[in-house]
């Protein structure tokens, strides 16, 4: 069974200063692996997504994460976060068959500081 | 274009009474998903559904139940209302192929049951 772990509930950054999101998946093969972000009383997102190929992957609104099999990591970042960042992100994990069922992380609140 | 659909947005019902959450799409996409969400639980499916008339369950699938008679419509039923439902159900889609793995999520129906 695929699973995803996001160990940081709250995070709280300075406007302007880097951001990472931690994300860890179990899953027996190649996942397929994403990032949402869901703004407050809104529907997720797809930041960006990982099939195959270039570890780095980038995304939407200047994010981009990378994939470290060996470490089983996923981890979102973004160089200098902006005020609008301020949202909830959801890691998922998803199998390489079974209709695109997608596991999602418990979610990681991103608050940003002026 | 709308993507996905939901309605009503917020409902407030009483235990034992019954309703049916309405999710639309008109991207012509194949699979459809519902999905609670709970603070702090992440997002959970509740059903999917690959085509019309064909759905299956997911991981949280009891006190609900689906149908699929179109490829726009995937509602959500439930029978007897139960404080556990209350949550926030949302509404997926995607279309088959690696390239097109992700999805597009409705904006939410907030669902209180007292």
């Amino acid at each position: 069974a695929q699973s995803v772990t996001q160990p940081d509930i709250h995070i709280t950054v300075s406007e302007g200063a880097s951001l990472e999101l931690r994300c860890n998946y179990s899953y027996g093969a190649t996942p397929y692996l994403f990032w949402y972000v869901q703004s407050p009383g809104q529907g997720l997102q797809l930041l960006l997504k990982y099939f195959s190929g270039d570890t780095l992957v980038q995304g939407i609104k200047g994010f981009e994460a990378e994939f470290k099999r060996s470490q089983s990591s996923f981890n979102l970042r973004k160089p200098s976060v902006h005020w609008s960042d301020a949202a909830e992100y959801f890691c998922a994990v998803g199998a390489s068959g079974g209709y695109q069922k997608v596991t999602f992380g418990t979610g990681t609140k991103l608050q940003v500081i002026p | 274009n709308a993507g996905v659909t939901q309605t009503p947005k917020f409902r407030i019902l009483k235990i034992g009474q019954s309703m049916t959450l309405q999710c639309t799409q008109d991207m012509n996409h194949n699979y459809m998903y519902w999905y609670r969400q709970d603070p702090g639980m992440g997002l959970k499916l509740i059903y999917y559904s690959v085509g019309a008339g064909i759905t299956d369950k997911g991981e949280v699938p009891n006190g609900y139940n689906v149908s699929r008679s179109t490829t726009e419509d995937f509602p959500l039923r439930l029978e007897l209302a139960a404080p556990s439902q209350t949550s926030v159900y949302f509404c997926a889609s995607s279309y088959p192929g690696v390239s097109n793995y992700g999805y597009t999520f409705g904006s939410g129906t907030r669902l209180t049951v007292v």
